[in-house]
């Protein structure tokens, strides 16, 4: 079975502040991928990254990196410089094939006060 | 760039009655899935389409049914509405690249049902 833990429920920083938001993941799949959405206040999933479980290169987008290990089955996710527009709601998540189901966590519900 | 689109935003239905959410996925878009948001939950994963034909299956009620139209578009029906059924419902979109196993998801803005 697949499942996807994240086990920060709320995190509350003040703007600048750098975050991690945590991710660790199961699934008996050799294969698989992992990806993080952001749910802002409006209520939109909106894509972030996708990482396949044969590629642990770590990734940099602006503000945003990414940390892949498979030994750890973790993949979390570092905000540097936080601001307040990073508040949102953040998933990760898990699926093994196209056309398949994204196995959602919780969630972690990020806020950045200013 | 286009994005996918769903209708309506927000419905309001009274309980046992019945509603259709109608999805129209990123062009070229060939596979649709369908997801179930609660208040304060994590998505759920309800049922998708490849090429019209059913996918994947999850925790969709008997009551609920859904197809993938010759365009692409997809509509989920729901029938004797329930208090519980409340909920965002997210349509996502996806194409398969040629040699990759998957694929990314890419999310409508919902519809947010009521059911009073």
């Amino acid at each position: 079975a697949q499942k996807v833990t994240q086990a920060q429920t709320e995190i509350s920083v003040v703007e600048k502040e750098d975050v991690t938001l945590d991710c660790v993941y199961e699934t008996r799949d050799t294969t698989y991928y992992l990806f993080w959405y952001k749910q802002p206040p409006s209520g939109e999933l909106v894509f972030l990254i996708r990482r396949n479980s044969f590629d642990e290169q770590n990734e940099i987008s602006g503000r945003y990196s990414w940390n892949f290990q498979k030994s750890t089955s973790s993949f979390n996710f570092t905000i540097t410089a936080s601001q307040v527009v990073d508040s949102a709601v953040y998933f990760c998540a898990l699926t093994h094939q196209a056309g398949t189901a994204l196995i959602f966590g919780k969630g972690t519900t990020l806020s950045v006060s200013s | 760039a286009a994005g996918v689109i769903q209708s309506p935003r927000h419905l309001i239905k009274e309980k046992r009655e019945t509603a259709t959410l109608k999805c129209y996925p990123i062009p070229r878009h060939d596979t649709v899935y369908w997801y179930q948001q609660g208040p304060g939950q994590d998505p759920q994963f309800l049922i998708s389409f490849y090429e019209k034909m059913q996918s994947d299956k999850g925790s969709i009620p008997d009551r609920f049914s859904a197809q993938q139209f010759s365009d692409y578009h997809s509509e989920l029906n729901m029938s004797s509405l329930e208090l519980g059924d409340s909920a965002l419902y997210f349509c996502a979109s996806s194409w398969l690249d040629r040699g990759q196993i998957t694929d990314t998801q890419y999310f409508g803005p919902g519809t947010r049902l009521t059911v009073l």
